[in-house]
């Protein structure tokens, strides 16, 4: 069956990086545009940035645009989150969500993982 | 790119309906039908429950409907169960900036 997880996730310092992966399996990761989403500890959900199919095209939010960069490995089926310059608001649950093969856009999920906590914390 | 606004929070007794509001603007939620609706429960990754406004995915009761009305889009749940309990989100795609925003989350209790 369809399985997201999430890694990679830890406690660093501030203007540090950590690089999470999402491992992709029960389907081809080519086949489906990827996002990254976060959650800080109580907080709402945050759209961090989303990949094309082949990886050509990459969105990012204000708040992560020039400090993260998402891509994928399709032969390892495999997503990744690569975070520079982090800061103490970087704090959260780092979900990896597949776009819906029924929806006719690019921004609506089927799937997420369980999540993988960054702490940026000094 | 500010969020969605939702209410905070919204109550209900067993068998009753309620309806979450999403509001946005012309940019994102009135401006094109890629408005989808989360259920969160505690410690659990989210879960679509609506997609493109109005579409109800597989597996998801024919409780939950979609609507979209101008710049607002609303979530209803219909004969409320124990279980409907959650965090509920909205998202809508950003118009010409391929962005996703969500809305700030909606807490139901079911009374």
């Amino acid at each position: 069956q369809v399985q997201l997880v999430e890694f990679g996730g830890g406690v660093v310092r501030p203007g540090t990086s950590l690089r999470l992966s999402c491992a992709a399996s029960g389907f081809s990761l080519s086949n489906h545009v990827m996002h990254w989403v976060r959650q800080a500890p109580g907080k709402g959900l945050e759209w961090v940035a989303l990949i094309s199919y082949d990886g050509s095209q990459t969105y990012y939010a204000d708040s992560v645009k020039g400090r993260f960069t998402i891509s994928r490995d399709n032969s390892r089926n495999t997503l990744q989150l690569q975070m520079n310059s982090l800061r103490a608001e970087d704090t959260a649950l780092y979900y990896c969500a597949r776009v819906s093969s029924y929806s006719s856009g690019w921004y609506s999920f089927d799937y997420w993982g369980q999540g993988t906590l960054a702490t940026v914390s000094s | 790119q500010s969020a969605l606004t939702q209410p905070a929070s919204v109550s209900g007794s067993p068998g009753q309906s309620i309806t979450i509001s999403c509001t946005g603007t012309s940019s994102d939620v009135g401006g094109y039908n890629y408005v989808s609706w989360y259920q969160q429960h505690p410690g659990r990754a989210p879960k679509v429950m609506i997609y493109d406004v109005s579409n109800r995915p597989s597996g998801v009761s024919n409780r939950f409907s979609g609507s979209k009305s101008g710049n607002t889009a609303s979530l209803t749940i219909s004969g409320l169960q124990a279980e409907d309990e959650a965090d509920y989100y909205c998202s809508s795609y950003v118009i010409s900036r391929n962005l996703l925003i969500f809305g700030g989350g909606t807490r139901l209790t079911v009374l």
